[in-house]
């Protein structure tokens, strides 16, 4: 019940193209769901977060879908850049908790 | 200042040496924490420190030892570690608990590779 899901484990698209990357929960305590952008050789920095009152939220080219019923949400970069080629890790929470549950990771590779 | 600043940057160490990591930060948080990253995996909680005092600890054995000898800073103090010990130690720090209605925002610093021979 802790586990979150994430796929595709790696994706590479072409410079402007929109990457999508999936996940899914099952705990229902869950109430707080960031993703976090990882460069090699550096620790992961928080891109974008959404709680699950609101079904999408946008920062920049960077927009969360978060479907409730399905306990799912995806994370979308439009007009992608080389510069977004990184390991991105979705999460998850409860409370206003410390114990983050992070998925797998996606390893995308934006060509030029 | 939002900067977690963690040192060593690298680690090369024995299975019979001691030795510390450490991490800092000046944005006012109460909350630090620190992850295990293997290559290509999530980051793995180890603990977590609240206003001080250690609040989770994922059963970590023993020859990993915390420190946080004040609001500011973290230790990770190592002692007869293992090979498969070998990983990114990532330090990361939030607001704190009591932050309410502001979720816990996690700032990681850039980690500290640790390799054990």
């Amino acid at each position: 019940q802790q586990q979150v899901k994430q796929s595709p484990q790696s994706l590479i698209v072409q410079k402007g193209g929109i990457p999508i990357i999936n996940c899914a929960y099952e705990n229902t305590a869950f109430d707080y769901f960031p993703w976090y952008q990882q460069f090699p050789g550096k620790g992961p920095a928080l891109l974008i977060a959404i709680r699950p009152d609101v079904s999408e939220k946008k920062e920049g080219r960077f927009t969360i879908s978060f479907n409730k019923s399905a306990k799912q949400f995806s994370l979308h970069i439009m007009d992608s850049q080389p510069g977004d080629s990184a390991t991105y890790f979705c999460a998850a929470s409860r409370n206003y908790g410390q114990n983050f549950v992070f998925g797998p990771g996606t390893r995308l590779s934006v060509l030029p | 200042d939002t900067e977690v600043t963690q040192t060593p940057k690298h680690l090369v160490m024995g299975m019979t040496n001691k030795k510390s990591l450490k991490c800092e930060q000046h944005m006012g948080h109460r909350a630090m924490y620190w992850y295990k990253q293997k290559a290509k995996k999530p980051p793995e909680l180890m603990f977590v420190y609240s206003y001080e005092k250690l609040s989770i600890n994922e059963s970590v054995p023993s020859r990993f030892s915390p420190e946080c000898p004040n609001s500011s800073l973290l230790n990770l103090h190592l002692h007869a570690l293992q090979p498969e010990d070998s990983a990114l130690y990532l330090c990361a720090s939030s607001q704190g608990p009591r932050a309410f209605g502001t979720n816990e925002k996690l700032f990681f610093g850039s980690g500290t590779q640790l390799s054990v021979l």
